[in-house]
């Protein structure tokens, strides 16, 4: 069984960068592709990016300018990093396990509980 | 914006069907995945592809597709399914951009 944990801090002030982790467990992170997802308090699922175990990524056009996704296989770990906050990128950031089943199919299989980012001077 | 659109809210009375519809012009050529999600809880997925329940998801969820419209269809509402539900696919651009619905808030009566 799959397990994914998110990690990093809950409290980021305004213009700076807001950096977390998601650790892997009960599987192996090489050969699949990983997502960061979030969601605004009261609001919807918000798809920020993903990337696959070689390092290739993709990311959403609104926030591409400002998101960097990277992986750690040795570490089993993968990472979101996302500059110049502002108060509307509070939120649950959710890490999850992105299956593709064919070119015109995929899923989020595993999902971190999330982890809540407010930013905030 | 989203470009898969939701309804906000739908109600079902317990027991009866309802139809959860995702309507978005990457859906002629994407399937759609669906997410039930809880409050304080992680979404959890409950139909992918063209018809498919992972383990452990009761049979009364189907799934379904036609045009720019994907359903997610509840056939004997129970109060657990009280939830909001999400549908989630590709982008219309072509470059596997990953898109979420708004949301649906779904009642039972």
């Amino acid at each position: 069984q799959v397990q994914l944990q998110e990690s990093g801090p809950g409290l980021v002030k305004p213009s700076e960068t807001l950096s977390l982790t998601c650790t892997v467990s009960g599987g192996s992170i090489s050969n699949s592709y990983w997502s960061w997802i979030r969601q605004p308090p009261g609001k919807g699922l918000e798809w920020i990016g993903y990337i696959y175990h070689s390092g290739s990524t993709n990311k959403n056009p609104s926030l591409k300018s400002r998101v960097t996704i990277s992986v750690d296989t040795s570490k089993n770990q993968f990472s979101l990093k996302l500059s110049s906050v502002t108060a509307a990128d509070t939120a649950v950031y959710y890490c999850a396990k992105l299956v593709v089943v064919t070119a015109i199919s995929s899923y989020f299989d595993y999902w971190g509980r999330g982890t809540l980012v407010t930013v905030s001077s | 914006s989203s470009e898969l659109t939701q309804d906000p809210a739908v109600s079902v009375a317990l027991g009866q069907t309802v139809r959860i519809t995702c309507q978005g012009g990457s859906l002629r050529t994407y399937y759609a995945s669906w997410y039930q999600q809880k409050p304080g809880q992680a979404p959890v997925v409950v139909i992918y592809g063209k018809n498919n329940r992972p383990s452990g998801i009761p049979d009364r969820f189907s799934g379904s597709s036609s045009g720019n419209t994907a359903s997610l269809t509840i056939t004997g509402a129970q109060a657990e399914d009280e939830a909001d539900y999400y549908c989630n696919s590709r982008d219309s651009s072509g470059n596997h951009l990953g898109v979420f619905g708004g949301g649906t808030k779904l009642t039972v009566l």
